[in-house]
C-alpha cells in the first residue's frame, strides 16, 4: 500500500528566508510524486510533479523538489519565501492505481 | 469551462437532512475524483470514475454516502441523514491522461456544515 508522511503540521519561517517542506512516502515501484498548495478557502493548485527523469523537478512560483530515492524522500525546497507563499501544502503519491495517496499537508506560516 | 467548477459553493443544513453537491470536470477529463477533507486534516478518498469503467467506491465511509456521474460529465455526490461529523470541505478533481498522466485539477470545493 502507498503511503505519504508530511512530519511537520506546521513550519514558521521569515520572509525571504529559505523554505524546505519535508515529504516521505511509500510506494512499491517508482511513484509518481507530487506537490500541491492550497491557499484559504481554494482548491488545490499542482505545484510540480515527478514522474521520471531529472530527479531535480522545477515547479510554478519558484518551487522545486527532489526525489531522493534512496531516502524515500520528496521534499520541496523554495529559496526565498514571500508572504504571498503563506498556505498549506500537501504532498501526493500515486502511481498504477490511479488513486492518489495524500499526506496530511504542512502548513506554512510566514512572518514578515 | 477553464477548470473544474463544484456547486454549491457553501452549505448550511440540519442533521439528518439529505445534501447533494455537485462537481463540473474539466471538458474531455475522463477521471473524477471526490475527497473530503476535514478542518485541519488531509484529503480523504470518497470515490472514483474512469470513463465508463465501474467506480471505485472503496473509500465512501457509509452507506450514507453515494455518487453517480453521467458518462465523462457532471458528478453528485449525495449525502444522505447528515450527521454532524460529515462537516467537511468537499473537493472534486478532474484528470486526464492526455494532460499530463494523473496531475489532478481541484475545484475550490463545498463547505458542508451540519448543525
Amino acid at each position: 500500500a502507498q503511503s505519504v508522511t508530511q512530519p511537520d503540521i506546521h513550519i514558521t519561517v521569515s520572509e525571504g528566508a529559505s523554505l524546505e517542506l519535508r515529504c516521505n512516502y511509500s510506494y512499491g515501484a517508482t511513484p509518481y510524486l507530487f506537490w500541491y498548495v492550497q491557499s484559504p478557502g481554494q482548491g488545490l493548485q499542482l505545484l510540480l510533479k515527478y514522474f521520471s527523469g531529472d530527479t531535480l523537478v522545477q515547479g510554478i512560483k519558484g518551487f522545486e523538489a527532489e526525489f531522493k530515492r534512496s531516502q524515500s524522500s520528496f521534499n520541496l525546497r523554495k529559496p526565498s519565501v514571500h508572504w504571498s507563499d503563506a498556505a498549506e501544502y500537501f504532498c501526493a503519491v500515486g502511481g498504477g492505481s490511479y488513486i492518489p495517496t495524500f499526506g496530511r499537508g504542512t502548513s506554512l506560516i510566514v512572518h514578515p | 469551462g477553464a477548470g473544474v467548477s463544484q456547486s454549491p459553493s457553501n452549505k448550511v443544513t440540519e442533521k439528518g437532512k439529505d445534501v447533494e453537491l455537485r462537481c463540473d470536470p474539466i471538458s474531455g477529463h475522463t477521471a473524477l475524483y471526490w475527497y473530503r477533507q476535514r478542518l485541519g486534516q488531509g484529503l480523504e478518498f470518497l470515490i472514483y470514475f474512469q470513463g465508463n469503467s465501474a467506480p471505485d467506491k472503496s473509500g465512501l465511509p457509509s452507506d450514507r454516502f453515494s455518487a453517480e456521474r453521467t458518462g465523462e460529465s457532471v458528478s453528485t455526490l449525495t449525502i444522505q441523514r447528515t450527521q454532524q461529523e460529515d462537516s467537511a470541505v468537499y473537493l472534486c478533481a478532474s484528470s486526464s491522461p492526455l494532460a499530463g498522466g494523473e496531475t489532478q485539477y481541484f475545484g475550490p470545493g463545498t463547505r458542508l456544515l451540519v448543525l
